[in-house]
């Protein structure tokens, strides 16, 4: 347990449903990122937040997904009308940057399934 | 194009032996890397993290190296047992980190069998 937390760590959806995640970081760190992860492949960075300012979107985050961290916080990650390959696993990781060195800390993630 | 390279992509092996997986990047400019073990189901969890003027780094079992004239980067597993069983992930980062970005391989996923 890396002391990140995720929830639900599984969520089975229909198509174009909406569907909400909620990631609440070790709590002394100001940075969050949001990953997706397909079956065989390594993580893929979306968006990260540096207190409750969003610092970077990746071109994978459609208009479709949106992030949120409005206190610097906990974290939500929405997906608006989910298509079937949205189906992945959602990571999120925290970490607190000291000088040039990071380590971030990842959640054991959210498995989602769009049907 | 900043990548990470794994292989091989899969691999088998005993119980008590051992194993080397591979790493290549080109990554540019080069901040610093960490090999990963991510369990089925669960998050990555840190297992090594080397900088440019490191060339070995230990954790236990598990031996990282680091080439940072060939960009290539290695993780040895001595003495496997069947809990080693998971997917490992070389992990670079890129330059001074203003983002903390990382760049992903897409992970060696190792089955040790009894």
């Amino acid at each position: 347990d890396t002391g990140v937390s995720q929830d639900p760590r599984h969520k089975i959806t229909k198509r174009g449903q909406n569907v909400t995640f909620r990631c609440d970081p070790i709590s002394e760190h100001n940075r969050l990122y949001w990953y997706r992860q397909t079956l065989g492949q390594g993580p893929e960075f979306l968006t990260y937040f540096q207190n409750e300012a969003q610092l970077e979107k990746s071109r994978l985050l459609s208009d479709r997904f949106s992030a949120e961290r409005p206190k610097g916080s906990f974290s939500t990650l929405e997906i608006q009308r989910t298509e079937q390959g949205d189906s992945a696993m959602y990571l999120c990781a925290s970490s607190l940057r000291q000088g040039l060195q990071e380590t971030q800390y990842f959640g054991p993630g959210t498995r989602l399934l769009v049907l | 194009k900043n990548q990470v390279e794994q292989s091989p992509q899969s691999l088998i092996i005993l119980e008590g032996k051992n194993c080397t997986l591979q790493c290549n990047y080109t990554v540019s400019p080069f901040s610093n890397l960490r090999w990963y073990k991510q369990d089925t189901g669960r998050g990555p969890v840190s297992l090594t993290i080397m900088t440019f003027s490191e060339n070995t780094k230990s954790n236990g079992r598990y031996t990282a190296t680091l080439d940072a004239d060939t960009k290539q980067s290695s993780l040895h597993i001595t003495a496997s047992q069947l809990s080693d069983s998971a997917s490992y992930i070389c992990v670079v980062s890129r330059g001074s980190g203003n983002t903390g970005k990382l760049i992903f391989g897409q992970g060696t996923t190792l089955q040790v069998k009894p």
